[in-house]
């Protein structure tokens, strides 16, 4: 069946940098792309939707200058977290949407220095 | 922001017990989901009730939904160790503005002991 993989797994930066999470849908096309982030024992919380093609739509109060979404083809996504700083340490999953069809991905854990 | 609550918000029980855990949710809803989270681990999809549903069965899981009440409950019995896990209720309302969104709950933190 569909997957949807996320790269890295896991990742440590410094405070300051950029980090990249790519997720990727294989055997699947998703023209929808929501990313989530998690903290640690709580719930998934919806940072913003993207189709493909378009401009992410973002949620209230999450910064959109500093979470850098581009989903640029039907297997693709990508997640820019900019300037990171030690308070966006957060597991962030993807999920990938056609139609009826969906599917989460299996997360990136993101810990900055 | 989260429109799920659920509770309890941690349940411990015994192997071989029955665990319930419940959902309430605000708006109008297409489908609810229930996932399984493993501590550090992404998302199982469990089950899924669609919003003309009352019950569904899969294996030891039965799930009921209550639009009435804006309600769900997640029934696992004879729980086993391996069932120790975070569960979380997911409201999807549809396509429209909403773009087939899934809004989670806060999720129930359940330990099955041996």
């Amino acid at each position: 069946g569909a997957v949807v993989s996320q790269h890295p797994s896991w990742v440590i930066c410094k405070s300051g940098t950029s980090v990249k999470i790519e997720c990727r849908s294989l055997d699947f096309q998703a023209t929808t792309m929501f990313w989530y982030r998690q903290f640690p024992k709580q719930s998934l919380m919806l940072m913003a939707t993207s189709n493909e093609g378009s401009k992410a739509t973002y949620e209230q109060g999450v910064e959109k200058d500093k979470f850098l979404i581009n989903h640029a083809s039907l297997t693709l996504s990508t997640l820019t977290v900019t300037s990171a700083h030690p308070e966006d340490s957060s597991f962030y999953i993807c999920r990938g949407r056609n139609g009826y069809e969906q599917y989460f991905g299996p997360g990136t854990r993101l810990t900055v220095t | 922001s989260q429109q799920g609550e659920e509770d309890p918000q941690a349940l411990s029980i015994q192997e071989g017990e029955n665990a319930t855990m419940n959902c309430s949710y605000k708006t109008s809803i297409n489908n609810l989901q229930w996932y399984r989270q493993n501590s550090g681990r992404g998302l199982v999809h469990l089950i899924l009730i669609r919003s003309n549903e009352r019950e569904k069965h899969s294996g030891r899981l039965r799930v009921t939904l209550d639009t009435s009440k804006k309600s769900s409950s997640l029934l696992i019995t004879a729980s086993r160790a391996a069932d120790t896990a975070s569960y979380f209720c997911a409201t999807d309302a549809g396509w429209g503005t909403s773009g087939s969104r899934l809004t989670f709950g806060e999720g129930t933190q359940l330990t099955v002991n041996p």
